[in-house]
């Protein structure tokens, strides 16, 4: 089946540093999803993307649909301590099944 | 808060004990999930419900049993579970597929169960 494969697993970086995580697939996707995992929560949703080639914004994040179809990026500018958690990307396998990366870890350091 | 709760939080039984996990939603969506969450793993989808009625069963064994009422309470009932059944059991919902997506994905603050 598809699967998403995301990089890097887990980042350690400075509070004020910028951070980039990128997902990828063997397969298309029609729609790439961007979810944040605080400790001891469920997933929420940061931004989603329906455009090949769009790119969005939701405060310091920013977020890329490629122009293949076959990745997506998220970027965060200025990291803060409360950017702490797990990000997902998530892509649609049909439209029963969200597909999702296995996270990328973020941990800053104040 | 995101609109969809699940209770309990944390929950602790041992193999051969009865267990169910709730969840709700108030957001007026259609769809329902069940994904579990286990440790440096994707999210694996285990069921999935538009208006009440079951449209996926991702090869989930039968020792986990869903149960949708209406669109707003999902429920997962748990029978002689293992050990390896420890995990993290997030409920979402989505205000229903399109032909190719199940759409945007609300979830709940999850379930942590513990199998002795």
């Amino acid at each position: 089946g598809q699967q998403l494969n995301q990089s890097p697993q887990s980042m350690f970086i400075q509070e004020g540093e910028d951070v980039s995580m990128n997902c990828t697939s063997s397969s298309i996707f029609n729609t790439w999803l961007w979810y944040k995992q605080d400790p001891g929560e469920g997933p929420v949703l940061l931004i989603a993307l329906y455009k090949a080639g769009e790119l969005t914004s939701n405060g310091r994040l920013t977020a890329q649909f490629g122009i293949t179809r076959k990745d997506s990026f998220l970027n965060i500018s200025a990291s803060i301590p409360s950017d702490v958690g797990i990000y997902f990307c998530a892509g649609p396998y049909n439209n029963n099944d969200m597909r999702f990366g296995a996270g990328t870890r973020l941990t800053v350091k104040p | 808060e995101t609109g969809v709760t699940q209770t309990p939080r944390h929950l602790v039984m041992g193999m051969t004990n009865k267990k169910s996990l709730k969840c709700e939603q108030h957001l007026g969506h259609n769809a329902m999930y069940w994904y579990k969450q286990s440790a440096k793993k994707p999210l694996e989808l285990m069921f999935v419900y538009n208006f009440k009625e079951q449209t996926e069963n991702n090869s989930v064994p039968s020792r986990f049993s869903p149960e949708c009422p209406n669109s707003s309470h999902l429920f997962l009932h748990l029978h002689t579970l293992q050990p390896e059944d420890s995990a993290l059991y997030l409920c979402a919902s989505s205000q229903g597929p399109s032909a190719m997506s199940p759409g945007e994905l609300f979830f709940g603050e999850g379930s942590r169960l513990t199998v002795l």
